[in-house]
């Protein structure tokens, strides 16, 4: 299984909603990743989770919440976020615990929030 | 400031041709580059890399060179296959557990479009 899986592929959610992004590998891979892209952009790096252990926050708005479960999930939990918040919303993982490897990423969550 | 640079936003070519997309970089720390592409809607797909003790590194239709006093390197598609048309990025990293370095820097991309 050399695939990372990210639900949904799609979500709407208004500005007072909660919501919660998950994500998948069964690879054995020690790091995992959230990252966020507008169109035409590079992906932007969010959050590390090296050994089930935050290692970066790249000083996201506390209104994104990770959190990972175990070696195999992460989650993105989403509250009162905001129309520019919209992006496509990328897991990805890596095998070592470090974060210069290459990276797996999933096919991204399409958040529109209205 | 942007370390790793891709200045021409976009490439057209005919299919069976060659497709070479650019990318330089500023970080003299940076020894590991990758490129991926991206379909859109789609989560990036790694696609070739290339660590600074080589110059180049070749699998199937792609190739990368790297030229590390220039700081620069290239992608080379051939022949060029409508199914390539997508956005390229480029992304490098340097050596170590911590700091900037350690994370992958990516450029801004190439919108690749191969003619039938």
């Amino acid at each position: 299984d050399t695939e990372v899986t990210q639900t949904p592929k799609h979500l709407v959610m208004g500005m007072t909603n909660k919501k919660s992004l998950k994500c998948e590998q069964h690879m054995g891979h020690r790091a995992m990743y959230w990252y966020k892209q507008k169109a035409k952009k590079p992906p932007e790096l969010m959050f590390v989770y090296s050994y089930e252990k935050l290692s970066i926050n790249e000083s996201v708005p506390s209104r994104f919440s990770p959190e990972c479960p175990n070696s195999s999930l992460l989650n993105l939990h989403l509250h009162a976020l905001q129309p520019e918040d919209s992006a496509l919303y990328l897991c990805a993982s890596s095998q070592g615990g470090t974060t210069n490897e290459k990276l797996f990423f999933g096919s991204g969550t399409q958040l529109s929030v209205l | 400031d942007q370390q790793v640079k891709q200045n021409s936003p976009s490439l057209s070519v005919q299919e069976g041709r060659i497709s070479i997309l650019n990318c330089d970089y500023t970080n003299s720390m940076f020894d590991y580059f990758l490129w991926y592409k991206k379909y859109p809607a789609e989560g990036p797909t790694f696609l070739i890399s290339i660590s600074s003790i080589k110059d180049k590194n070749e699998d199937g239709r792609f190739t990368v060179f790297l030229n590390k006093s220039a700081k620069h390197l290239s992608l080379h598609i051939v022949p060029s296959q409508p199914g390539d048309s997508a956005v390229y990025f480029c992304a490098a990293s340097g050596t170590g557990y911590t700091g900037a370095n350690s994370k992958l820097t990516f450029g801004k991309g190439i919108t690749l479009s191969v003619r039938p």
